[in-house]
């Protein structure tokens, strides 16, 4: 059964660094997400990705965030600049159509010391 | 603002019984639910879905009960086995999906 991957499982960085986390989406899939879990708090919305586009992002999407789909596979996820209240749990989703439900990659534990 | 609240964060339920799971939500305007399922160190897990047109749904163990008018819906496991004890999540999903904060079952032997 596809899957949704993410890279890497675990990222260690300094607070003012740049990171990317990447994804790799199920191959049918149109529409593309990510959300983050903050440490025994909810899951929540980052950013939706449609259309090569940003269709809605949150409050917490500021400038320091940005996403790309580069070269058709990848989904990309950059913090230009960490704080450390960026440390959470990332995860990527995506969906074949507007109706449908989402599936989430693995996560990708980001920890900024 | 919560617009999906699970007000139970954890359940304890015996093996092979009813484990029922609560949640409601506050904007009328929803029209598609969902329930993830999430064990520790892995994404939500898709589990059952269910759209405003109907009052019910069900696949397998799993029902769900839509109450459009208490704005309430409830999901339904049974019968409980040992492999349910996760972390689920009430949605709904405008596109973006909007999470309630999860409540934690634990089945019982």
């Amino acid at each position: 059964e596809p899957e949704v991957t993410q890279t890497p499982s675990h990222q260690v960085t300094q607070m003012g660094q740049e990171v990317i986390l990447r994804c790799v989406p199920i191959s049918n899939h149109l529409y593309f997400y990510w959300y983050r879990q903050i440490l025994g708090q909810k899951v929540e919305f980052l950013v939706s990705f449609y259309n090569n586009e940003i269709s809605e992002k949150s409050e917490i999407f500021d400038d320091q965030f940005s996403v790309e789909r580069p070269d058709g596979s990848n989904f990309t996820l950059k913090i230009r600049s960490t704080k450390l209240e960026d440390s959470a749990m990332y995860f990527c989703a995506g969906k074949e159509g507007r109706n449908y439900e989402q599936y989430f990659g693995p996560g990708t534990r980001l920890t900024v010391t | 603002d919560q617009q999906v609240k699970q007000n139970s964060p954890s359940l304890s339920v015996q093996e092979g019984r009813i484990s029922i799971l609560n949640c409601d939500y506050t904007n009328s305007m929803f029209d598609y639910f969902l329930w993830y399922k999430k064990y520790p160190a892995e994404g939500p897990t898709f589990l059952i879905s269910i759209s405003s047109i109907k009052d019910k749904n069900e696949d397998g163990r799993f029902t769900v009960f839509l109450n459009k008018s208490a704005k309430h819906l409830s999901l339904h496991i049974v019968p409980s086995q040992p492999g349910d004890s996760a972390v689920y999540f009430c949605a709904a999903s405008e596109d973006k999906i909007i999470f309630g904060k999860g409540t934690r079952l634990h089945i019982l032997p």
